[in-house]
């Protein structure tokens, strides 16, 4: 149960888009479509932004969007805005109802 | 609305055993997943286990496993995860978040209770 594989910051200016990536194996990400993408801020509780891969609830803006292929998930923040200076984490089922997070990402806006 | 309460901080000593409670208010609780994550100190979310109450066997993670226990009590709407033979490697913010697909998706959080683990 390794570590999902996650950049360690992506950057991107306010508007424009920024790419996370997540990969994993062929025992997580690549055989189940059950990946979903937290954002935590310093001292708050992460927060649910994707889940089964694309699936926004409801409140999540949609310039958050979710994405798989093959054993790599990815997360893309269009029109990136201040406040989505955070931590970013991708987590995926890994078979008989355990888990694994990703290794985190800093999305910093410029 | 759902609410997930944990206890409070807790310190202890290396060696010794910590449970931390996490309270469910609103919702359904045996229907639904519950999961223990933790952060430690300039690292990144750990899933540590989760237990689905209705069917009531935890599932742990393999780095956790012999040393983490994750109970649940219908009656109270509680959940409890025991970690034993604390080092200081365990002091770490530790989270309850409820499973509300049964596919990792983690839609409600606790607060966070802090675990300082020192001799």
């Amino acid at each position: 149960q390794s570590a999902l594989t996650q950049p360690r910051s992506v950057s991107g200016s306010p508007g424009q888009s920024v790419t996370i990536s997540c990969t994993g194996t062929s025992s997580d990400v690549g055989v189940y479509n059950f990946v979903s993408w937290y954002v935590h801020h310093p001292g708050k509780a992460p927060k649910l932004m994707i889940s089964d891969v694309s699936k926004r609830p409801s409140g999540v803006p949609d310039r958050f969007s979710g994405s798989k292929s093959g054993n790599t998930a990815s997360l893309t923040i269009s029109g990136l805005q201040a406040e989505d200076e955070a931590d970013y984490y991708c987590c995926s089922y890994a078979g008989s109802y355990t888990f694994v997070f990703g290794t985190g990402t800093k999305v910093t806006v410029l | 609305q759902v609410q997930l309460v944990q206890s409070g901080a807790e310190v202890k000593k290396p060696g010794s055993s910590v449970k931390v409670s996490c309270k469910a208010s609103g919702g359904t609780f045996s229907t639904y997943g519950i999961n223990w994550v933790r952060q430690a100190p300039g690292q990144g979310l750990e899933w540590m286990g989760g237990i689905i109450p209705m069917f009531g066997t935890p599932n742990y993670a393999q780095k956790f496993q012999g040393r983490v226990t994750i109970t649940t009590d219908e009656s109270t709407r509680t959940a409890y995860m025991e970690l034993s033979s604390l080092s200081s490697d365990d002091t770490a913010f530790y989270y309850c978040a409820r499973d509300g697909t049964i596919r990792g998706s983690y839609d409600y959080w606790g607060q966070g209770t802090l675990v300082t683990v020192s001799s």
